[in-house]
């Protein structure tokens, strides 16, 4: 069965400094996406970055960016000049043929 | 941006009784609609994948003949949580991939419900 596991329940970042956040994952499939996404206190969730599997290159949206290594089944999200709003709960996500699945999320603190 | 509508926000009910949770799709179509589950924890599970004028495909462990989903239009989906129970109690969370490019996923703001 799929597992992702996000080890780091909480995280802190100063205003404008970067922080990067860990997701790794288990699977015996070859083809499947990988998410993070957001929430925020309002519980409004938002989709940061997707990236497929079969994609060598790393996903960037703006400030987000992600290091996927296949191999070693890691997906850990960059976020650069961190700003107040980037403050949430951060969730990886794995979907492939199977079942998709969650992490425990990351709190992310943003210190102005 | 894209805004996607989930009716009501909040609704308590009575055990035994069902319950309708709509979520729409304001100003795009949307023919892949998606209901999540938010525990008390906060730790999600994607229920299920509602797709237009066919039937839903849930995950793995998720009841079917008691959640629910009809997706009637490209802008609309509805999860009815039938014969409820308080375990059911919980944040649902519905999303719609956009259909013109299918990369945009957009959130509704959920609705929490509440089994008495």
């Amino acid at each position: 069965a799929q597992t992702v596991t996000q080890s780091q329940p909480e995280m802190s970042v100063q205003e404008a400094e970067t922080v990067t956040l860990s997701c790794t994952y288990d699977t015996s499939e070859s083809d499947y996406y990988l998410f993070w996404y957001k929430q925020p206190p309002s519980r409004q969730m938002i989709l940061v970055i997707r990236q497929e599997a079969y994609k060598q290159q790393n996903a960037t949206e703006n400030r987000f960016s992600v290091n996927f290594q296949k191999a070693a089944k890691s997906f850990s999200l960059k976020i650069s000049d961190s700003q107040l709003g980037d403050a949430a709960m951060y969730f990886c996500a794995y979907k492939g043929a199977g079942k998709s699945t969650f992490g425990d999320g990351t709190t992310l603190t943003v210190k102005p | 941006g894209a805004v996607v509508s989930q009716h009501p926000s909040r609704v308590i009910c009575k055990s035994g009784t069902s319950v309708k949770i709509e979520c729409r799709s304001l100003d795009f179509q949307a023919t892949t609609m998606f209901w999540y589950r938010q525990f008390p924890k906060q730790s999600l599970m994607l229920m299920a994948t509602s797709n237009e004028g066919s039937k839903a495909t849930y995950e793995q462990g998720v009841e079917k003949d008691k959640f629910l989903i009809n997706h009637a239009s490209l802008t609309l989906s509805t999860l009815t949580v039938t014969s409820a129970h308080p375990e059911d109690s919980s944040f649902y969370i519905c999303s719609a991939r956009e259909d013109t490019t299918g990369r945009e996923q957009y959130f509704g703001p959920g609705t929490r419900l509440t089994v008495t």
